[in-house]
């Protein structure tokens, strides 16, 4: 089986400038994440999606952090403009249909992430 | 507003002895708790869970130890061995927030021949 796979793997941006990351996950998996992590921190979700349907950005800095899911698989994730403290691995995760499941079908596997370094 | 906290940032054990990765969390309406374990350069690993209604739970040389009342896991991994070495994060989430996983910082294990 596949895993959740990511790319580019690094990127190195100018601050003010734009990037996106792109994110296949599992087949058959509906629920997708966007997670952050910053050096020495343990990653934070941006947002989820169920489907091609938003679940929750509470985190996602909307003024800058954008995210779509197409047709319920593919997803990207961009940041227009770039800050300094954006400089993060972004890492994609999918899951299976987390609604209606009990929780031993909810683990979430990752790709390997993007390196994104701002300076 | 950090609601899953791993205190010991690093950890030294020798191999063939146990390694005892602890956390804690704050947020009562967690319900499910899981291991990740990461290598340099790659994404995290699912490793083992466990439900908020055990107390224990095993698999091969991992056991997972939950104390709801303390709101306190341990990972205990035993025997360790060279290739455990990793960093490894504890995280938490709810069935009210879709099962969003809830980060700790991460406990580096070094196993020492």
């Amino acid at each position: 089986e596949a895993g959740v796979a990511q790319s580019p793997r690094y990127k190195i941006i100018e601050k003010r400038q734009s990037v996106a990351f792109w994110c296949n996950p599992i087949s058959g998996h509906a629920t997708l994440y966007w997670y952050q992590q910053i050096l020495g921190q343990g990653p934070k979700l941006l947002i989820q999606f169920q489907n091609n349907g938003v679940v929750d950005d509470s985190q996602l800095p909307k003024d800058r952090f954008s995210a779509e899911r197409l047709k319920g698989v593919d997803s990207t994730l961009k940041i227009q403009p770039a800050k300094l403290e954006d400089s993060a691995v972004y890492l994609c995760a999918s899951s299976l249909d987390v609604y209606g499941q009990a929780p031993m079908n909810t683990e979430a596997f990752f790709g390997q992430g993007t390196r994104l370094t701002v300076v | 507003d950090q609601q899953v906290k791993q205190n010991s940032p690093s950890l030294s054990v020798q191999e063939g002895r146990i390694s005892i990765l602890n956390c804690d969390y704050t947020n009562s309406m967690f319900d499910y708790f899981l291991w990740y374990k990461k290598y340099p350069a790659e994404g995290p690993t699912f490793l083992i869970s466990i439900s908020s209604i055990k107390d224990k739970n095993e698999d091969g040389r991992f056991t997972v130890f939950l104390n709801k009342s303390a709101k306190h896991l341990s990972l205990h991994i035993v025997p360790s061995q060279p290739g455990d070495s990793a960093v490894y994060f504890c995280a938490a989430s709810a069935a009210n927030s879709g099962y969003a996983l809830n980060f700790g910082k991460g406990t580096s294990l070094l196993v020492t021949p």
